[in-house]
């Protein structure tokens, strides 16, 4: 097992731009959620899919979206990509147990540049 | 909102000493308390979870709801502990499991 796995490692996009991150789930989780990571910052919760459904959402604007398969693996879409944007972008999945979080694998990020 | 603070953005210790990781939280509810550590070119990794109530790597952490807080402890640092630790408490909502990131603790062992 791979564990989890983000495509591409790094993307530089120019402003106004729209990029789609890519992330694989540890096989058999069900669960995975988008964080992003600014320079000197913790990972900020982005969305979780569960089900090919948003369950839940951060604090992030509609220009932030995404999508799930019935694989489970997911995309992270952009859109309107502003100099903000620049971050480590990672992905982590899970299959948390009836009523309890479990433990989430991350993968290893995309490091998104935005010029 | 939930708010987690770790006060200490660089904490150095010499090889031997203790070691303590300083976390507040501001939750409602009870969350789930994880802390998580990425090691140098590794990628974020769960170090322990407080519903185990486990020692890990021969880290421990005390969840204490009277001060929310959820410090990690080790009594005596290693070389190899150098690292990114990350206090994670867990808002289960509408079914989700989000986890909530403080902005981290660079943990310096001096040999």
């Amino acid at each position: 097992d791979a564990g989890v796995t983000q495509s591409p490692t790094h993307l530089i996009k120019t402003r106004g731009q729209q990029v789609t991150l890519r992330c694989s789930p540890k096989s058999g989780h069900d669960t995975v959620s988008w964080y992003q990571q600014a320079l000197g910052q913790g990972p900020q919760f982005i969305f979780q899919y569960y089900e090919e459904e948003e369950r839940q959402r951060g604090n992030f604007p509609d220009r932030f979206s995404g999508h799930q398969f019935p694989n489970y693996s997911s995309e992270l879409n952009v859109n309107a990509l502003l100099l903000g944007d620049s971050a480590l972008y990672l992905c982590a999945s899970s299959k948390p147990l009836k009523g309890l979080n479990t433990e989430a694998f991350f993968g290893q990020g995309t490091r998104l540049t935005v010029v | 909102a939930q708010r987690v603070t770790q006060p200490e953005k660089l904490l150095s210790v010499f090889k031997g000493a203790p070691v303590e990781l300083k976390c507040n939280y501001s939750y409602s509810g009870s969350p789930e308390l994880f802390w998580y550590v990425q090691y140098s070119r590794q990628r974020l990794q769960l170090l322990l979870r407080h519903i185990s109530r486990e020692s890990i790597k021969g880290f421990t952490a005390d969840l204490n709801k009277g001060e929310t807080s959820f410090h990690l402890k080790k009594p005596f640092a290693q070389e190899e502990d150098s690292a990114m630790y990350y206090c994670a408490p867990s808002y289960s909502g509408a079914g989700s499991y989000q986890l909530t990131f403080g902005k981290g603790t660079k943990l310096s062992v001096i040999p």
